[in-house]
């Protein structure tokens, strides 16, 4: 079936640091990639999306690119900011449907 | 506009009580989510709408579990009896489309059972 696997956390890091979060997943077909992040005392806000193979998805200085070849997505920031710590959900979505599937998600604090 | 919401933001109740949790789609949003997300894990999804009709609820754990939505507006999520194990954030999403569209997620509703 279709999943999601994301590295565990959490994940501590000084303010500026590379950060990377791996993701990986499994499906049947050709899904889409997303990465979601959930901010203290709010919901989840869609934060980037990839729809193929090569495709690169940014936003807020995060980057992440769809790797066919090694099932992967992961998420990549050149430099954290203090207000960047939360929640991050990679996620995929089968074309036809929406059935939606979650990694468990990596907490992230930037410490100044 | 409006983006989606949900009530109650948090509910703690006792074993065995009745709680019913509330999703406002985004207006015109035919399709609408309720994912949950047990003790810091994956969030899972528990079924989806399509307007009123239940397009798929085989994320459902279980018959204690019931969603409505009535007319194809807002939905309502009970839980009746609630055991320990539904403790966790209940979240609620909508969307336009099927396919490559994103979900867009209310703030989630977080319940304690003990």
């Amino acid at each position: 079936g279709n999943s999601v696997t994301q590295m565990e956390g959490p994940v501590t890091l000084s303010e500026e640091a590379f950060l990377t979060i791996n993701c990986t997943y499994t499906a049947t077909g050709y899904p889409s990639l997303f990465w979601y992040v959930q901010y203290p005392g709010e919901g989840l806000q869609l934060l980037l999306k990839a729809t193929k193979a090569d495709d690169k998805g940014s936003n807020k200085g995060f980057e992440a690119t769809y790797r066919k070849e090694t099932t992967s997505f992961h998420l990549e920031k050149g430099s954290v900011q203090v207000s960047d710590s939360a929640v991050y959900f990679c996620a995929l979505i089968r074309r036809n449907n929406n059935d939606m599937r979650f990694g468990a998600g990596t907490r992230l604090t930037v410490k100044p | 506009e409006a983006g989606v919401t949900q009530f109650p933001s948090h509910s703690v109740i006792e074993k065995g009580q009745t709680v019913t949790l509330r999703c406002d789609p985004i207006s015109g949003h035919d399709n609408l989510y309720w994912y949950r997300r047990v003790m810091g894990k994956e969030i899972k999804f528990l079924l989806h709408f399509v307007k009123e009709s239940k397009q798929d609820e085989s994320g459902m754990p279980n018959n204690r579990f019931l969603a409505e939505r009535t007319g194809g507006t807002y939905s309502t999520l009970k839980v009746q009896p609630a055991e320990l194990e539904d403790s966790g954030v209940y979240f609620c999403a909508s969307s336009q489309e099927i396919g490559d569209s994103p979900l867009h997620f209310g703030n989630g509703t977080r319940l304690t059972v003990t």
